[in-house]
């Protein structure tokens, strides 16, 4: 079984619509993340949280809200979802030991589409 | 603002051949530098981390090396091989975060 798995895979919504996207992990680890990526671009992170108390804004936030609801699940919610939120999400997770140790274990990915 | 940038985007070379892919970052103050394989449809793969205080890391045929007074690194491939075909992106660290370039999307041909 996959340490990081992300549901839905796959999912085409509406504009204004609102989503959710789940992330599992079975790593242990502390530190989770979620990303997206567009066509030509890196990933950016959208959040991060390094325990279930902890919750950090990351480069493109706006639009995303997160609820980490144990250690183990970190979730994405698109309040009103809109075209331009349309990509490819990834959750990671991570278990550093130390600065320059932070290797990131990702999840499979979701595509989402916003008509 | 912190920038990874990867050159080239897209690359295609005969099976067999070496090469070369090459990451190029704005600030020096990075705690480490990673290389990562990415497959349609799957995840990130964490191929190689260099430490910062590292010159470079090696794993089989791959090879990747950090020069943070230039700001590149470079991840060499050889003889590669059709199952070498993917995107790879390479991602700095700094602080609480990963800065990703936009990836090399490799073609590996029999």
């Amino acid at each position: 079984d996959a340490d990081v798995t992300q549901t839905p895979r796959n999912r085409i919504t509406k504009t204004g619509k609102r989503i959710m996207l789940e992330c599992s992990q079975t790593k242990g680890h502390d530190r989770m993340y979620w990303y997206r990526q567009d066509p030509g671009l890196g990933l950016r992170l959208i959040y991060y949280s390094f325990d279930v108390k902890d919750i950090n804004k990351g480069e493109i936030s706006d639009g995303y809200s997160v609820s980490r609801q144990a250690q183990a699940k970190f979730s994405l919610s698109l309040e009103s979802a809109i075209p331009n939120q349309t990509a490819l999400y990834f959750c990671a997770t991570s278990d550093p030991t130390g600065p320059g140790t932070d290797t990131q274990y990702f999840g499979p990915g979701t595509r989402l589409t916003v008509l | 603002k912190q920038e990874v940038t990867q050159i080239p985007a897209a690359l295609s070379v005969p099976e067999g051949e070496n090469l070369v892919l090459n990451c190029s970052f704005t600030d020096s103050a990075i705690y480490n530098l990673q290389w990562f394989r990415q497959d349609p449809g799957k995840g990130l793969t964490s191929l190689l981390l260099i430490q910062s205080s590292q010159r470079e890391q090696t794993s089989g045929r791959l090879n990747a090396s950090l020069d943070k007074s230039s700001g590149r690194s470079t991840l060499y491939i050889a003889a590669s091989q059709p199952g070498d075909s993917a995107t790879y992106l390479c991602a700095g660290e700094y602080g609480n975060k990963l800065v990703f370039g936009a990836g090399t999307i490799l073609r590996v041909k029999s």
